[in-house]
């Protein structure tokens, strides 16, 4: 079966640049999108289609999707932006989620 | 403004059956655009997919719960539903539902999510 692997955590300082990493074997084939989710909370797409961001999310956040990793860049993390995020892909037939990332903004 | 609602027992027993409605407004569910599914989370673990469905209802199901899953939709109801059977305490879960927009490949829209307890 398809899996994807991200970092179970990363850490960043307030204004600085996080980057959060997806790795799947030929995921660059594939679309790949991200989730952000906060405690309490259910997921929010912040990208999909691997770089398109949908309305109303910040244009700090980006992605792109090449080779066996798909990224998830946040510039000018903000305090606001400390959640869980998960990277996800569609595979023949199945939806396959990444283990997801714990970000943390210090 | 699309919104998905979940709905059904809080608690359920070990071995008995699992099963969740949920409850889509502000669109039809008929809508050739898009699939409807379900995914779920246990305390403080990812997200799991449980499977998505068409408005026509054809299934697609994670193959680690294919045996005991079965996603139906009632579009005269504009509701989409899950059962899950044999549950046991590894089923315990928030479970989400949510929709699936085809030509993009994610979800746009979330329920809030549900608590499912399985507990004698």
């Amino acid at each position: 079966s398809y899996e994807l692997t991200q970092p179970p955590s990363v850490s960043v300082s307030p204004g600085q640049t996080a980057s959060i990493t997806c790795s799947g074997d030929k995921l660059g084939d594939k679309y790949a999108c991200w989730y952000q989710q906060k405690p309490g909370q259910s997921p929010v797409v912040v990208i999909y289609r691997d770089s398109e961001r949908p309305p109303g999310i910040p244009e700090r956040f980006s992605g792109s999707n090449s080779g066996n990793t798909a990224t998830l860049t946040i510039s000018g993390t903000q305090a606001m932006d400390e959640a869980d995020y998960y990277c996800q892909a569609w595979d023949s037939t199945t939806v396959v989620f990444g283990g997801g990332t714990k970000l943390t903004v210090l | 403004q699309v919104q998905l609602q979940e709905s059904g027992p809080g608690l359920v027993k070990p071995s008995q059956t699992l099963s969740l409605t949920c409850t889509v407004s502000g669109g039809s569910i008929s809508s050739g655009s898009y699939y409807w599914s379900w995914i779920r989370q246990p305390a403080g673990k990812g997200l799991e997919w449980i499977g998505l469905i068409s408005t026509s209802g054809s299934t697609n199901y994670n193959p680690s719960l294919k045996s005991r899953v079965t996603i139906s939709v009632d579009t005269s109801k504009n509701q989409f539903s899950l059962k899950l059977d044999s549950v046991t305490a590894a089923d315990t879960a928030v479970y989400f539902c949510a929709r699936w927009l085809l030509g993009t490949d994610h979800f746009d829209y979330w329920g809030q999510g549900t608590l499912v307890t399985v507990s004698s």
